[in-house]
């Protein structure tokens, strides 16, 4: 099993759609959580990190599950600017960054 | 500030030949990592760097890559002999205090074709 698993994607919405991505972890002891995002032949970036109790930011809604070792990305109200790689990232204490292989999402006009 | 440098940011080479890729790190940053990045795929860690010791180079391969960091600041990464599979984006990152804010600053990466 893989340390970081993602939805395989790609996922396809209109505009203004809500979208989620989901998630899941192999290594209970993960300390920290992340969602970066990719653009096409660009690097990574970072999109927002993930709080026990859920966090937003604007259009963008994160949720961790420890129990279920489960993270979630939910966007209201997709952009054409949207359209990236999101990469779901793990990290346990004093361990590496652990990249999932992420999920494409192409909002379409 | 200025970003994470790296270079070439495109190279082209035979397999079994060598290529060599260079990364300087936002200044102050302490720790450094190096990523492989194949097509379609998230970036896998080779190696990270506290200061210029070896944290964790568990995932690289040892029989052909190498990579140093010498005096704790900059970086390269040195691929001999190269294989097909090695055609990817190699990436490089920095962040600070042991990147305990959970943001990696990443250049744009060295694009590598073996043909």
């Amino acid at each position: 099993r893989k340390e970081v698993e993602q939805d395989p994607g790609p996922f396809n919405v209109p505009e203004g759609a809500t979208v989620a991505f989901n998630c899941t972890y192999s290594n209970s002891a993960s300390q920290s959580f992340f969602w970066y995002r990719q653009d096409c032949r660009k690097e990574p970036k970072l999109l927002m990190s993930v709080y026990s109790s859920g966090n937003e930011d604007g259009r963008f809604t994160a949720q961790l599950n420890r129990a279920s070792q489960y993270i979630s990305l939910l966007i209201r109200d997709s952009k054409l600017s949207d359209s990236a790689t999101y990469l779901c990232v793990v990290r346990g204490y004093g361990q590496n960054f652990v990249f999932g292989p992420g999920t494409r999402l192409s909002v379409l006009p | 500030e200025a970003g994470v440098a790296q270079s070439p940011r495109y190279k082209i080479i035979e397999k079994r030949q060598s290529v060599a890729f260079w990364c300087n790190p936002i200044s102050g940053h302490a720790t450094l990592y190096w990523y492989q990045q194949i097509l379609g795929q998230g970036p896998k860690l080779l190696i990270q760097f506290q200061n210029n010791g070896v944290v964790d180079d568990s995932q690289l391969p040892k029989d052909r890559f190498s990579a140093e960091r010498l005096k704790g600041v900059d970086s390269t990464l040195k691929i001999q002999p190269a294989k097909l599979e090695d055609s990817a984006v190699y990436l490089c990152a920095s962040s600070s205090v042991g990147g305990r804010t959970g943001e990696l600053f990443f250049g744009e990466g060295s694009r590598l074709t073996v043909l």
